[in-house]
């Protein structure tokens, strides 16, 4: 079975630019998070979606960053503009249902350098 | 805002030895799920303890729970080389829907 693909795996930018992930989940899983990494820090969401609605994004700083899942599958996290502390791995993530006992399996994450 | 948190930040053992590692959270919980990830790469789900069980145990992995206390431990017995890696626990909390919230995470290196 196909795990949670993502890409570009590293990206460097300098502040103020814009920047684009992309992440591909596993076939059938309705439910797509993003997480943002800090170094040395646990993982924070930042969106869920549940097919291609959005049931939280309280973390999702709206005004540079953007979300979407428009046929429910695919998923791409934008950042506009960016800053030097948005430089983490930003971490993609799938479950079946988004039920509170499942697993939910973790793409490799793509790692962002904002100079 | 981290809902777990773990203890120790860091560890260092000699290959065999057993490693422990310890998590604290804050609020009432369903469940607590512990993940781990290597150098550079995605996490991986190593288990989960609902809040009504005690024990649970996979493999060389045994996880404690205690909610009186709000903490739970993860037991790695006769460690490896390969068990190097960033260990998180995950607890889950109600909002619009359920989501996780991780903690700061264990380092642990296992010298060979």
């Amino acid at each position: 079975e196909a795990g949670v693909a993502q890409s570009p795996r590293y990206k460097i930018i300098e502040k103020r630019q814009s920047v684009a992930f992309w992440c591909n989940p596993i076939s059938g899983h309705a439910t797509l998070y993003w997480y943002q990494q800090i170094l040395g820090q646990g993982p924070k969401l930042l969106i869920q979606f549940q097919n291609n609605g959005v049931v939280d994004d309280s973390q999702l700083p709206k005004d540079r960053f953007s979300a979407e899942r428009l046929k429910g599958v695919d998923s791409t996290l934008k950042i506009q503009p960016a800053k030097l502390e948005d430089s983490a791995v930003y971490l993609c993530a799938s479950s079946l249902d988004g039920e509170s006992q499942e697993t939910q399996y973790f793409g490799p994450g793509t790692r962002l350098l904002v100079l | 805002s981290q809902q777990g948190e773990e203890d120790p930040q860091a560890l260092s053992i000699q290959e065999g030895e057993n490693a422990t590692m310890n998590c604290s959270y804050k609020t009432s919980i369903n469940n607590l799920q512990w993940y781990r990830q290597n150098s550079g790469r995605g996490l991986v789900h190593l288990i989960l303890i609902r809040s009504n069980e005690r024990e649970k145990h996979s493999g060389r992995l045994r996880v404690t729970l205690d909610t009186s206390k709000k903490s739970s431990s993860l037991l790695i017995t006769a460690s490896r080389a390969a068990d190097t890696a960033s260990y998180f626990c995950a607890t889950d909390a109600r909002g619009s829907s359920y989501k996780l919230i991780f903690g700061s995470g264990t380092r642990l290196l296992v010298r060979p």
